[in-house]
């Protein structure tokens, strides 16, 4: 089944404790990317990545890390989290296509990661 | 730079009745639009999308949107709700260059 995967899917977690949020699709789709979602706010992009080993920060990059050495795998890092991030994350890739194709960039989501921090 | 508004944080229809939820956006490039549904406590589905084809662009579950270039408008309608309509909806806007804008999403509450 094509999906894209991500672990843990519910994490509480202190102050300063490092945490990696992993996101994996085995649909061999170039594009891949994190988003927060936090009420009232929408989806807001944290980082996105084009293809292996290129990353671009999104709207909201602070107190995040992203990592693409292989193409099925995009891990979210929290070196110290902080309480302000507690949210939750969702992970989603596409096929990196011309606008005008039929399938362009329609993303598939992961089933979110809802992580407290206290 | 790019933006999406959506016009309504809420809106509350009776079933059976017609569907308008609202979307403005603003982009440097020629965008690619989206329609994304939430069901609570659930991922998120492809509504529908608009690529530069047809304008008009039909999605799933009866919802169509209408690309208005003048008006830099996508708003997303449905003939007839139904209570599994009743969801969070999010507009968003793309770029080749791989960002991503979401709206604050609308509510869409179905009364019976």
């Amino acid at each position: 089944e094509a999906q894209v995967t991500q672990n843990p899917r519910y994490l509480i977690t202190v102050t300063g404790k490092k945490l990696t949020v992993t996101c994996s699709q085995n649909m061999n789709h170039e594009y891949m990317s994190w988003y927060r979602q936090d009420p009232g706010l929408g989806l807001r992009q944290i980082y996105y990545s084009m293809n292996v080993e290129v990353t671009d920060k999104g709207d909201v990059p602070e107190g995040y890390k992203v990592s693409r050495k292989e193409k099925r795998n995009f891990p979210l890092i929290l070196e110290s989290p902080s309480p302000n991030q507690t949210s939750l994350y969702f992970c989603a890739s596409s096929f990196y296509l011309p606008r005008t194709a039929s399938g362009a960039n329609v993303l598939t989501f992961g089933a979110g990661s809802r992580l407290t921090v206290l | 730079a790019q933006s999406v508004t959506q016009l309504d944080s809420h809106v509350s229809v009776s079933e059976g009745t017609p569907v308008l939820l609202r979307c403005n956006y603003s982009s440097s490039y020629s965008p690619s639009l989206f329609w994304y549904v939430q069901h609570p406590n659930k991922g998120l589905q492809l509504l529908l999308k608009y690529t530069s084809a047809a304008t008009l662009v039909k999605g799933i579950n009866g919802f169509e949107a209408e690309f208005k270039k003048s008006e830099t408008s996508f708003h997303l309608t449905k003939p007839s709700a139904h209570m599994s309509d009743a969801a969070e909806y999010f507009c968003v806007v793309n770029t080749n260059a791989g960002k991503s804008t979401f709206g604050d999403g609308t509510t869409l509450t179905v009364k019976p």
